[in-house]
């Protein structure tokens, strides 16, 4: 069976401090996606940023960069400069050959002034 | 562009009685999902469609929740008769069609079963 497994339960840091959410997971497919949502106290989910399992280079968005280690099966994702709009729960989610999302339990990310 | 849209976004009701939830993806969506949220967790698959057609249905409890997507726009889901473990929010989500693109969600519906 297919996992993600998000290891912290919750996180806080200091605005613009950097910040690293961690993500493991397991799969016995060779081509996959996985991705990392944002989930604001609001509700609503966004994505942050994905990552093609065929592809080294790591993917980034802004201040979001991911450290993709196929070999480890490990997806963080570190945010840099963090804001307060930061604050949020952040799903990491792995999309297999059905283009099936499993999702792991999440993070809650807070961040203070 | 807009987004994807729920209603009702909040929902009481007493057990037993039944309750639907609508749901407009973002135009020209041709895959749709529908989710169910734990507090504090993840999001479970419940059903999801392309087009008109539930692709895969295996995660929805047949014996009291439903679905439809009669003209593979909007769907609704429905719960008869709701259980006090219900409660929780549904989402829904939508994207171009089957494969490994990005899902967008919408608010979703937090649903309180007394």
């Amino acid at each position: 069976a297919q996992t993600v497994t998000q290891s912290q339960p919750e996180m806080s840091v200091q605005e613009a401090e950097t910040v690293t959410l961690s993500c493991t997971y397991d799969t016995s497919e060779s081509n996959y996606y996985l991705f990392w949502y944002k989930q604001p106290p609001s509700r609503q989910m966004i994505l942050v940023i994905r990552q093609e399992a065929y592809k080294q280079q790591n993917a980034t968005e802004n201040r979001f960069s991911v450290n993709f280690q196929k070999a480890a099966k490990s997806f963080s994702l570190k945010i840099s400069d963090s804001q307060l709009g930061d604050t949020a729960m952040y799903f990491c989610a792995l999309m297999d050959s059905n283009y099936q999302l499993i999702w792991g339990a999440g993070t809650k990310l807070i961040i203070k002034p | 562009e807009a987004g994807v849209v729920q209603s009702p976004r909040y929902k009481i009701i007493e057990k037993k009685q039944p309750v639907a939830f609508w749901c407009n993806p973002i135009s020209g969506h041709n895959t749709l999902y529908w989710y169910l949220q734990n507090l504090g967790q993840g999001p479970e698959l419940l059903i999801r469609y392309e087009n008109e057609e539930a692709v895969d249905d295996s995660q929805l409890p047949k014996d009291r929740f439903s679905a439809e997507r009669l003209k593979g726009v909007d769907s609704t889901l429905k719960i008869q008769p709701a259980e006090l473990g219900d409660s929780a929010v549904y989402l829904c989500a939508s994207s171009p069609r089957d494969g490994y693109y990005e899902q967008y969600f919408g608010p979703g519906t937090r649903l309180t079963v007394t």
